[in-house]
């Protein structure tokens, strides 16, 4: 069974003050792993998608990378507006029969004070 | 662009009274369309996974006489709750699956979700 967990579950930062969210997964062949931005009461926004391990994206001041057990999420002075929780989720190569859906982590909930 | 949108935004009904949800792909053709369930302070639950013209897979433990998917199109699936209780309150939230979009193969994009009350 695929599994995803995310850590740590909150995090307070303060405005600039740089950090990274962790996203460890066990699946059976990876096909892609997700990141999204969802903000109170909307439904979750695409950030990047990782396909193999040393890949890394950027946007902004986020950056995702991957390696075979976990992908982190960087976060490069943060400001106020990046708070929402982030979540991570995995497509694993033989779900395609379920048309390659995902598993989802529960998220880490960010919070960056002015 | 992926964007999809869901109708209503939030929806409150009596008991035993049966709500229908829309979601729809406004700029692209969704090969596949998701139904999701997320209660407070918990992460997305996979409910049921729609392909068009063709009957939903259910996940494990969703009764598929009560939540009623229909995928009349490449751009539209529909979510009907029927007889909904007070356990049926929740947020639900559809994602929509483009082949070659910005994010690459497979990648879902969701909706804004609905919240259902349910007295």
């Amino acid at each position: 069974e695929d599994q995803v967990t995310q850590s740590p579950e909150a995090l307070r930062l303060q405005e600039g003050e740089s950090s990274s969210l962790n996203c460890s997964y066990t699946v059976s062949g990876l096909r892609g792993l997700f990141w999204y931005r969802q903000d109170p009461g909307k439904g979750p926004e695409f950030l990047f998608t990782l396909y193999s391990a040393g890949e890394e994206k950027e946007k902004e001041r986020l950056k995702a990378t991957l390696t075979k057990k976990e992908s982190f999420l960087h976060i490069t002075a943060p400001k106020p507006e990046d708070s929402a929780t982030y979540l991570c989720a995995v497509q694993a190569r033989n779900s395609g029969g379920s048309n390659y859906k995902l598993t989802f982590g529960k998220g880490t909930l960010l919070t960056v004070n002015p | 662009g992926a964007v999809v949108s869901q109708h209503p935004s939030w929806v409150i009904c009596k008991s035993g009274t049966s709500v229908k949800i829309e979601c729809r792909s406004l700029d692209f053709q969704a090969t596949t369309m998701f139904w999701y369930r997320q209660f407070p302070k918990q992460s997305l639950m996979l409910m049921a996974t729609s392909n068009e013209g063709s009957k939903a897979t259910y996940e494990q433990g969703v009764e598929k006489d009560k939540f009623l998917i229909n995928h009349a199109s490449l751009t539209l699936s529909t979510l009907t709750v029927t007889s909904a209780h007070p356990e049926d309150s929740s947020f639900y939230i559809c994602s929509a699956s483009r082949a070659g979009g910005p994010g690459g193969t497979d990648t879902q994009y969701f909706g804004p979700g609905t919240r259902l009350t349910v007295l």
